[in-house]
């Protein structure tokens, strides 16, 4: 696609529901990344995906947290047992990662989650 | 934690040049530092990235000083489209810092 594609935009649960966030990266990217960012707050890495793999998961911040990539392509972050401080939002991000000399990231307009 | 330092706001009148610094003093040889912005309630922006030769190019001009451990963002003629949080940050270490918070002054 042209850019990063994330969905859904909004998304609004209660307290102890799963959800599911999608991304969707440039096609022929091979690194994907995951960041969270709260109110007023700077860009917390969450993961990494190089291709199918997750080299770096050291930022998911609790075991209700997961994310998988199929394909080398679409990956999706899982929240089970969602809690109010998860309220923020999740930005998705892809890069070519060749050489990793060009790691220029390219984000999505990112989700919007809203724990009630 | 991120591996750069920046300071966490500036201000800066319209028309003159934004100077953004941005300390990485435990940078590797092979590391290269990316610049870039988020305007509110947008992803960020990709602006401009260095090896230790200063470039420039559309959008900004890039300053590595020569032992590498910090750099200097130019917006040679700052607009107020340009406020906004500026995150600089190294290659194999892609955790944003907390940024710098950009106000452009009229």
């Amino acid at each position: 696609g042209a850019g990063v594609s994330q969905s859904p935009s909004n998304k609004v649960t209660e307290k102890g529901k799963d959800v599911e966030l999608r991304c969707d990266p440039i096609s022929g990217h091979t690194a994907l990344y995951w960041y969270r960012q709260s109110l007023g707050q700077g860009l917390e890495f969450l993961i990494y995906f190089q291709g199918n793999s997750a080299p770096d998961k050291s930022g998911l911040p609790s075991d209700r947290f997961s994310a998988e990539r199929t394909g080398g392509s679409v990956s999706t972050l899982t929240i089970q047992r969602t809690q109010q401080e998860d309220s923020a939002v999740y930005l998705c991000a892809s890069s070519l990662a060749t050489g990793r000399a060009n790691e220029k990231l390219f984000f999505g307009s990112g989700t919007q989650l809203s724990v009630l | 934690d991120a591996k750069t330092t920046q300071p966490p706001s500036m201000d800066c009148a319209e028309g003159r040049a934004a100077n953004l610094p941005c300390n990485h003093s435990t940078i590797s040889g092979n590391e290269y530092v990316y610049w870039y912005r988020q305007i509110h309630s947008q992803g960020p922006q990709y602006i401009i990235h260095g090896l230790k030769n200063n470039e420039t190019n559309e959008m900004a001009s890039l300053i590595i000083t020569e032992d590498r451990k910090s750099s200097t963002l130019i917006l040679p003629h700052a607009t107020l489209r340009d406020t906004a949080v500026y995150y600089c940050i190294v290659l194999n270490d892609m955790r944003f810092g907390a940024g710098t918070r950009l106000t452009v002054k009229p």
